[in-house]
């Protein structure tokens, strides 16, 4: 069964620190990976995707993540964070099956608090 | 154009009550996804569907949960009887499934904030 793992439960950052998030999944096969965003009251936002090509995929709102196929990760990362990234960030899998219809499972979300 | 709607969006209820939650996916998407979050547990996938059939319902806690999808447009989630420790935001979401089409982004609802007492 495909799961995935976020490292990072908790991280505080100062504005202009650099942010870097974890994430590890597990599962044989071709994968889509996701990020989405979670603002405080609000509902999940896509932040980017991976689904085949260049492994350096470059989001909104200056994010970008690194697929590693060899160490099963796609790290979210960000040079430079703002006050108004403070959120939820959750990295998602769909294994890749001959239809694309398998569900999508979600980490357990890491919370990202900004101090201005 | 209208995003996921779900309704209702703040429910307050007590212990042995029915709950419904109801969600209408974006028009054109043939896959339906029920998802609870908690602080404890996250973002759990209770149920999805392709295209009004459930296909996983690993997820649904025990048979007090039930979820139905009588057509492409509607799908509801069932609690009964409900309890304190279903309290939780349940979040549908819908994108298009298949092997020609779609790029498996799912899109959100803004979430059933439910609490039980």
């Amino acid at each position: 069964a495909q799961s995935v793992s976020q490292h990072n439960h908790h991280v505080i950052l100062s504005e202009a620190a650099s942010l870097e998030l974890g994430c590890n999944y597990s599962y044989g096969g071709t994968v889509n990976l996701f990020w989405y965003v979670q603002y405080p009251g609000q509902h999940l936002q896509l932040l980017l995707k991976y689904f085949s090509g260049d492994p350096l995929v470059k989001g909104i709102k200056g994010f970008e993540a690194e697929f590693i196929k060899s160490k099963f990760s796609f790290n979210l990362r960000k040079p430079s964070v703002q006050w108004s990234d403070t959120a939820e960030y959750f990295c998602a899998v769909n294994a890749k099956g001959s239809s694309n219809t398998g569900k999508l499972i979600f980490g357990q979300g890491t919370t990202l608090q900004v101090k201005p | 154009d209208a995003g996921v709607i779900q309704s209702p969006r703040h429910e307050v209820t007590e212990m042995g009550q029915e709950v419904t939650l109801r969600c209408k996916p974006i028009s054109g998407h043939n896959s339906l996804f029920w998802y609870r979050q908690t602080m404890m547990r996250g973002l759990e996938l209770l149920i999805y569907f392709n295209n009004n059939v459930p296909i996983d319902d690993s997820g649904m806690p025990e048979d007090r949960f039930s979820a139905k999808m009588p057509n492409a447009s509607f799908s509801t989630l069932k609690i009964q009887p409900s309890e304190p420790r279903d309290s939780a935001v349940y979040f549908c979401a819908s994108r298009i499934a298949g092997v020609l089409s779609g790029t498996g982004e799912l899109f959100f609802g803004e979430g059933s904030r439910l609490t039980v007492l």
